[in-house]
């Protein structure tokens, strides 16, 4: 059964350090999604990605954040500048629709992201 | 905007029995889709269980069935013969027709003992 990829499943950094969290959605998905889950918190939506662009963001997508599809398998999510309060569970999620019957989103395993 | 409330931060349930999770949401939207993901110790998101807003037929899925109250906007599910694999947090989650971001509710976390 297809699945959401993640790499690396853990990633500690210090504090002011780029990182860049890779996923590998499902192939025939087009709609994907950046979610974070902070320790003991609910999940939150960070972006949506669609056809090349960014088609939602949320509040806590600043200017520290993008996201590039860079070929036709991998989407990635680059911190520029990475803050402890980045420290989180992050999740890639893909869909085959946005809107149709299709539209569940399956996620990856995640990557824990550490910042020191 | 959109919100997801889950009342219910912990629930527990013998195996076998079976064990009710609460959702509300509020939203203006018409056409919507709900969802339940679980979330094992692992951290995975799984999903269980997806609702739309237009079927007035409550979704199944084996031992996961919901009770969907548009009216109220209820959202509950329901674990039959509840199993230890299914100690896990519990999301519900809410997206509109027209978009596509989830918006969870703060969980619930189920343990399931002998």
């Amino acid at each position: 059964e297809p699945e959401v990829t993640q790499t690396p499943s853990h990633q500690v950094t210090q504090m002011g350090q780029e990182v860049i969290l890779r996923c590998v959605p499902i192939s025939n998905h087009l709609y994907f999604y950046w979610y974070r889950q902070i320790l003991g918190q609910k999940v939150e939506f960070l972006v949506s990605f669609y056809n090349n662009e960014i088609s939602e963001k949320s509040e806590i997508f600043d200017d520290q954040f993008s996201v590039e599809r860079p070929d036709g398998s991998n989407f990635t999510l680059k911190i520029r500048s990475t803050k402890l309060e980045d420290s989180a569970m992050y999740f890639c999620a893909s869909s085959y629709s946005g809107t149709s019957r299709h539209n569940e989103q399956f996620f990856g395993p995640g990557t824990r992201l550490t910042v020191l | 905007a959109q919100t997801v409330t889950q009342s219910q931060p912990e629930m527990s349930v013998q195996e076998a029995e079976t064990v009710t999770l609460s959702c509300t949401y509020d939203t203006s939207e018409s056409d919507y889709y709900l969802f339940w993901y679980k979330q094992p110790p692992s951290r995975q998101m799984i999903l269980v269980i997806r609702q739309e807003a237009y079927k007035q037929q409550n979704a199944t899925e084996n031992r996961f069935s919901v009770n969907f109250q548009k009216a109220a906007k209820s959202f509950s599910l329901k674990i039959s013969d509840s199993q230890l694999g299914d100690a896990a947090m519990y999301f519900c989650a809410y997206t509109p027709g027209t978009a596509s971001k989830l918006t969870f509710g703060t969980g619930t976390r189920l343990q399931v003992t002998l």
